[in-house]
């Protein structure tokens, strides 16, 4: 089941750089897409999300933006601190799936001091 | 602010018990998850609940593993007899049912089947 898919496994940026973490996806009926954000011994913590009917969001540091003609969509960490350093999942939900997320694998991001 | 919790941190069992996993998800919550990620793969969906019955589950949960809502604040899902193979993080997630519905996770519990 690979309907959402997280290609980078691992990604290193500089502190107070931007860091982009990419996401794609297969299912044309998600209606939902959510970022977590998930450290060690810990458990997924809800970062941001977007609506099918928006291409972009933002919360303080952190933009999502949804490319519904690619199935694509990607976070944007701006500035990047150290305690950002975590394993970031994305998730979808289908609107015909009841209330079900399809996670990706998820990508390691290390920022650097 | 409010969040869900799991107990136990850390379970170890030996093939073929059951175990239980107990969540108390956040209080206004409707809708309740269980998820788990074998080490090393992705977050699987197992089962969501609402309104004291189960609304999706995925092939995973198969007739060994059951939740229940026993009390007005546990979420509870049973493993009848374990398998190796059943080794992993289980977590809870509660969401409101209302709005954009986010879900919102626990900690988890780490199953250890020997």
């Amino acid at each position: 089941d690979q309907q959402v898919k997280q290609n980078s496994p691992s990604l290193s940026v500089q502190e107070g750089r931007i860091s982009i973490l990419n996401c794609d996806y297969t299912n044309s009926m998600f209606d939902y897409f959510l970022w977590y954000k998930k450290y060690p011994a810990e458990g997924p913590t809800f970062l941001i999300s977007i609506s099918s009917i928006k291409d972009k969001n933002e919360d303080g540091r952190f933009t999502v933006f949804l490319n519904k003609s690619a199935k694509h969509l990607s976070l944007h960490i701006v500035p990047s601190q150290p305690g950002d350093s975590a394993v970031y999942f994305c998730a979808a939900r289908d609107l015909q799936g009841a209330q079900k997320l399809v996670f990706g694998q998820g990508t390691r991001l290390t920022i650097n001091p | 602010e409010p969040e869900v919790t799991q107990t136990p941190s850390h379970q170890v069992t030996q093939m073929g018990q059951e175990v239980i996993l107990r969540c108390v998800p956040i209080s206004n919550h409707l809708y309740f998850y269980w998820y788990r990620q074998i080490l090393g793969q992705k977050v699987e969906f197992l089962v969501s609940f609402y309104n004291n019955e189960i609304s999706e589950k995925s092939e995973i949960f198969d007739d060994q593993f059951s939740v229940e809502r026993p009390d007005g604040s546990n979420f509870t899902l049973k493993i009848r007899s374990t398998k190796l193979e059943d080794s992993a993080m289980y977590f809870c997630a509660s969401s409101s049912g209302t709005g954009v519905d986010t879900q919102y996770f626990g900690p988890g519990t780490r199953l250890t089947v020997l």
